[in-house]
């Protein structure tokens, strides 16, 4: 149990449809990463924030955004959906930039 | 950009037999971590190595940082059928992005 807590668990959406994916951070972490993960590959880094504000961003198109609030709490958003989006969506927090991050359960997203 | 590279990407043992997986970094690293992702789960994290040369233990799992700090190793000995999961490391330059390895799918034998 490492207090990072994902909402949903599993959705299913339409391509070219958004979506709007949740992150509560454990409790003193101030910094948020979401990763995503397809099948059978390693997580790769979308973005992360830093006390509101995005600190570093992986390769990525626009449409994939985020948002950090006061309470560290986070979301990931996914404009005009696409099949290949589809993906096991990972927040993860830490303490700071360079701390060890720990991963919520993660969100499943398929596109259709 | 910086990779890393984890070898191998699959690995099937015989129950009690040893296990080891492999991770290249193409640039040095500040620290390196590993985690386990077991079926249908999230990664866990394992384990952070920092000093060169650095061995870490855990029960049956050896880590290791290479000297340069651009490689490192996780060994498990005598395998378990609880040990069965994708063992991924990922790798940190100074402040940027933690980088990930494909990962070494282990399976066991019972």
């Amino acid at each position: 149990e490492t207090g990072v807590t994902q909402s949903p668990t599993h959705l299913i959406k339409t391509r070219g449809q958004q979506v709007t994916l949740r992150c509560s951070s454990q409790s003193g972490h101030n910094t948020v990463s979401w990763y995503q993960q397809a099948l059978g590959q390693g997580p790769q880094f979308i973005f992360q924030y830093y006390r509101e504000e995005e600190n570093g961003r992986g390769n990525f198109p626009p449409r994939f955004s985020g948002l950090q609030f006061p309470n560290y709490s986070s979301e990931l958003n996914v404009n005009a959906l696409e099949l290949d989006d589809s993906a096991l969506y990972l927040c993860a927090s830490s303490t700071g930039v360079t701390g060890t991050i720990y991963f919520g359960e993660g969100s499943w997203l398929t596109v259709v | 950009g910086q990779q890393v590279m984890q070898i191998p990407q699959y690995q099937h043992v015989q129950e009690g037999e040893d296990f080891t997986t492999y991770c290249n970094s193409s640039t040095t690293l500040s620290n390196i971590q590993w985690y386990k992702q077991r079926p249908g789960g999230h990664p866990v994290f394992l384990i952070q190595l920092v000093k060169s040369g650095e061995v870490k233990k855990q029960k049956r799992l050896t880590f290791q940082f290479g000297e340069a700090k651009k490689n490192s190793s996780l060994h498990i000995t005598a395998t378990q059928t609880t040990d069965v999961g994708t063992y991924f490391c990922a790798g940190r330059q100074g402040a940027q992005k933690l980088v990930f390895g494909q990962g070494t799918r282990l399976t066991i034998n019972p």
